[in-house]
Parts: C-alpha cells; structure tokens; sequence
C-alpha cells in the first residue's frame, strides 16, 4: 500500500533548541496535512499545504512543501515545552483517504 | 460546543467478545472516519463514510465493522475476528471527506482486549 515515512521517530532537545521533522513519500502527494497530538490527547489539524514549494509558518512553526510534492517538513524555531507532542504528516493523493506518517515524538527538556 | 465524541473513554474486554465503540459528531460534517493508532504506527485506516448509509473499507478493515444509519453518528464494531484489537481507536469527521477537509479528532478510546 501506499507509505509516508516520516523522521526522526524520536527526538530530545534542549528548551530553545530547534527541531524538525520530516516526512517522505514515493508518491506525488495531492496535498499534506500536518497534526499535532499532545501526550494523551488526539490529533489536533495544525496546516495544509497544496503548492509545489510552498511555505507557511506560524509563529515559531515553518512548514515546507518540496518542489516535487514528494516530501515536506515541519520546523520549530526555538522549542517551548508547550511544543511537547507527536507530529504527524498525513499525505493525500488518487485514493479517498489520507495516509498519516509513523509521527515523530517531541521532548523538550527545561 | 461542536464537537465529536467517543465513548467509552477506556474499554475493557474478554477475548472472543465483539465490542462496540461510539462515536458521535455535532458539526454537521459528511465524512466520518475510523482510525487505530498502534505506538510507532502512526495512524491506520479502518473505515470511512462520506454520505450516510455508505462506507468503504480502509487499510485495516478486516476484523471489523461499521453503520452509518445516521449522519451524526459512525459506531464501530471490533469482533472476534480481529487479530489483534488492543489499540488507541480514533474517531474523526471532516466536512466533506475530500483532500481539502482538515480531520477532526474525538478523544479517543483505549480498548484492551485480555
């Protein structure tokens, strides 16, 4: 079936440190989502984007598409420990669903 | 508030029972979906609906089972047949299942199976 993969599975950082996550996948995606799900929650939409090369922040968060439509990223600037969670890619192409990535843990230590 | 609602929270059951997970949604969305979320899965395809009385499978689809007899409402049935069903179950809407339509979780429910 069709695959997102998504690095680093895990990451620790210092508090102010950045951090990114990345997502990769064989397909030409139509577009890709990203989530965010805080320890014990559910995944909470944060983006999307839909242009080849496309960027969007918000605040200290930077997303990229990659010219190809094949991967993408997300950047922290800066990490707080509200930042603490996993990050999730969900890409969308031919088929009527999204396909989520494995999610990348985030810790931030004080 | 709108929203969408998963119950119960936690689910405990024996091996060989079928169990049905609740999932209702007030935000007059189309689409439903049913998600399992395993550690270092990410999350999995079970089902999905885009119109009431309509649903197709997911990746994940065997071992499991799905109405939609009304729009607010997506219940899942685990049965018997599922290999493995202790997971994180999650419910999410969209307002028209397309690749346009940002998911909207519930809360989860965490079902064990002993």
């Amino acid at each position: 079936g069709q695959q997102v993969m998504q690095i680093p599975q895990y990451q620790h950082v210092q508090e102010g440190e950045d951090f990114t996550t990345y997502c990769n996948s064989s397909t030409t995606l139509s577009n890709i989502q990203w989530y965010k799900q805080r320890p014990g929650g559910h995944p909470v939409f944060l983006i999307q984007l839909v242009k080849s090369g496309e960027v969007k922040k918000q605040k200290r968060l930077t997303f990229q598409f990659g010219e190809a439509k094949k991967n993408s990223s997300l950047h922290i600037t800066a990490t707080q420990t509200t930042d603490v969670g996993t990050y999730f890619c969900a890409g969308w192409w031919a088929g009527n669903q999204f396909y989520f990535g494995t999610g990348t843990s985030l810790t931030v230590i004080p | 508030d709108g929203g969408i609602t998963q119950s119960p929270k936690y689910l405990f059951r024996k091996e060989g029972q079928n169990v049905t997970l609740s999932c209702e949604q007030n935000l007059n969305h189309d689409a439903m979906y049913w998600y399992r979320q395993d550690p270092g899965q990410g999350l999995r395809l079970i089902y999905y609906s885009q119109i009431v009385n309509d649903f197709q499978k997911g990746d994940i689809a065997e071992g499991y089972s799905v109405s939609r007899e009304k729009k607010e409402s997506f219940p899942l049935t685990v049965t018997s047949a599922q290999k493995n069903p202790t997971a994180f179950y999650l419910c999410a809407s969209s307002t028209s299942g397309g690749a346009d339509s940002p998911l909207h979780f519930g809360n989860g429910t965490r079902l064990t199976v002993t």
